[in-house]
């Protein structure tokens, strides 16, 4: 596609239920970056791979928190045991190679109730 | 650490006012700064981005100065229209070698009325 694609646009998960957010990057853009928007801030960094690569995962607020890009392509951010903290809209933007502009998908929006 | 402050919103304003919308950091080294705007229903959009001191950046009749002195990254419009709210978020990159990683402010709100 043209642009970042963010699945699902929004997700509604029960408390202790475990989540998957899928990123589809532009093609051929090697960055790829996370982020949790909450309600009213700033997005806040989470995760960055490089190819398949995860070489930052400072952002990653517990260890219930997974990021992977298996192929080096697509993304997948995994939650378990969701928390109602976990509520936010998680962010995707992937960029052609380190330091240059990075797209951000339209997000998913999750509920956690 | 590394942080990004805005002024609080939101911001109302007639069409064909002038903003100005504050932005100042704290950072280690020589961070590049970025404003990005976030239209209702879309996802986050580079609007302008400077990397060095002095540097001007500039798009759509907006514009920014990186200001090393006053560690400000001020947005400024002329004459503001409807089309233009929104909600912006300036944001600064770690310098040369860094991977990309942005810092994000808390985001303004603008809201122009005819």
């Amino acid at each position: 596609g043209a642009g970042v694609s963010q699945s699902p646009r929004y997700k509604v998960a029960k408390r202790g239920q475990d989540v998957a957010l899928r990123c589809d990057p532009i093609s051929g853009h090697v960055s790829l970056f996370w982020y949790q928007q909450a309600l009213g801030q700033g997005p806040e960094f989470l995760t960055y791979f490089q190819n398949e690569a995860q070489l930052d995962k400072s952002g990653l607020p517990s260890d219930r928190f997974f990021a992977e890009r298996p192929e080096g392509s697509v993304s997948t951010l995994k939650i378990q045991r969701t928390q109602q903290e976990d509520s936010a809209v998680y962010l995707c933007a992937s960029s052609f190679r380190m330091n240059t502009e990075a797209f951000f998908g339209q997000g998913t929006r999750l509920t956690v109730v | 650490g590394n942080s990004v402050t805005q002024m609080e919103g939101p911001v109302t304003l007639s069409e064909e006012a002038f903003l100005t919308i504050n932005c100042t950091y704290t950072a280690t080294g020589y961070p590049s700064l970025f404003w990005y705007v976030q239209y209702p229903g879309e996802g986050l959009q580079l609007l302008l981005k400077a990397t060095k001191a002095d540097d001007k950046g500039s798009n759509k009749g907006f514009e920014a100065t990186y200001r090393k002195e006053t560690t400000s990254f001020h947005l400024e419009k002329g004459s503001v229209q409807v089309s233009d709210s929104a909600v912006y978020f300036c944001a600064l990159s770690e310098g040369s070698g860094n991977t990309g990683k942005l810092i994000f402010g808390q985001g303004t709100t603008l809201q122009v009325k005819p």
